[in-house]
């Protein structure tokens, strides 16, 4: 399928080294956060979410970390695996609304 | 198994022709969405619904029209008025309610012109 990762930035990584992507988000307002992973030509895939309320947050493999000071939203990915090429994105959304505002994303690419 | 279809997988547009993007779900959510995703930018709110025979327009509405007559679908035509229509078409859903805003996407349309 087609890439969407054309003109993204882009973090390469070797198998087995741990993964930090970053998000910088621009509504102080903003309560709710969404990661997600789209391979290529394939819709988006939830990964994680987080709440204004928490910083930090565990899933399998996956960790967000919230800076609310710095507007800055991180996702880290333990022990890379090929698997997890793609473009990641995050959402943000604000309390008055239902919708949420995406990010370009980040193209991940995982070399064995 | 739950979840979120769209169909065809790749659509051709012939020039002033008017063409209809599928989405269903079955994941009983009341909100329902359309994004178009151009290469290396953030996806693009076309319309949503929140709520069976009720739709806004969202950033990008013109060119397009929507119905949802029934809740598990929504589907999307992209009219001969829309000039650039080749783009990713991504379908999404939620359960519609605070607290519950996660939106689960389906496996996206291609559409091309000819």
């Amino acid at each position: 399928g087609e890439s969407v990762g054309l003109h993204l930035p882009t973090l390469s990584v070797q198998e087995g080294d741990n993964s930090i992507i970053n998000c910088a988000y621009s509504n102080s307002a903003s309560d709710y956060f969404i990661w997600y992973k789209q391979e290529s030509g394939k819709g988006p895939q939830f990964i994680i979410d987080i709440r204004s309320n928490m910083d930090k947050r565990q899933g399998q493999r996956v960790t967000v970390l919230l800076n609310k000071t710095v507007k800055h939203l991180s996702l880290q990915i333990a022990a890379t695996q090929p698997g997890d090429s793609a473009v990641y994105f995050c959402a943000e959304k604000s309390g008055g609304s239902y919708i949420p505002t995406f990010g370009r994303g980040t193209s991940l690419i995982v070399h064995p | 198994d739950g979840g979120i279809t769209q169909s065809p997988k790749y659509l051709f547009r012939k020039e002033g022709q008017n063409v209809t993007l599928s989405c269903e779900q079955n994941l009983n959510h009341d909100a329902m969405y359309w994004y178009r995703q151009d290469p290396g930018q953030g996806l693009r709110l076309i319309y949503y619904s929140q709520i069976v025979n009720d739709f806004q327009k969202g950033d990008i509405a013109e060119g397009y029209s929507v119905s949802r007559e029934k809740k598990e679908s929504f589907p999307l035509t992209v009219t001969s008025a829309q000039k650039n229509p080749t783009a990713f078409y991504l379908c999404a859903s939620s359960i519609g309610s605070a607290g519950k805003e996660t939106q689960y996407f389906g496996p996206g349309t291609r559409l091309l012109v000819l």
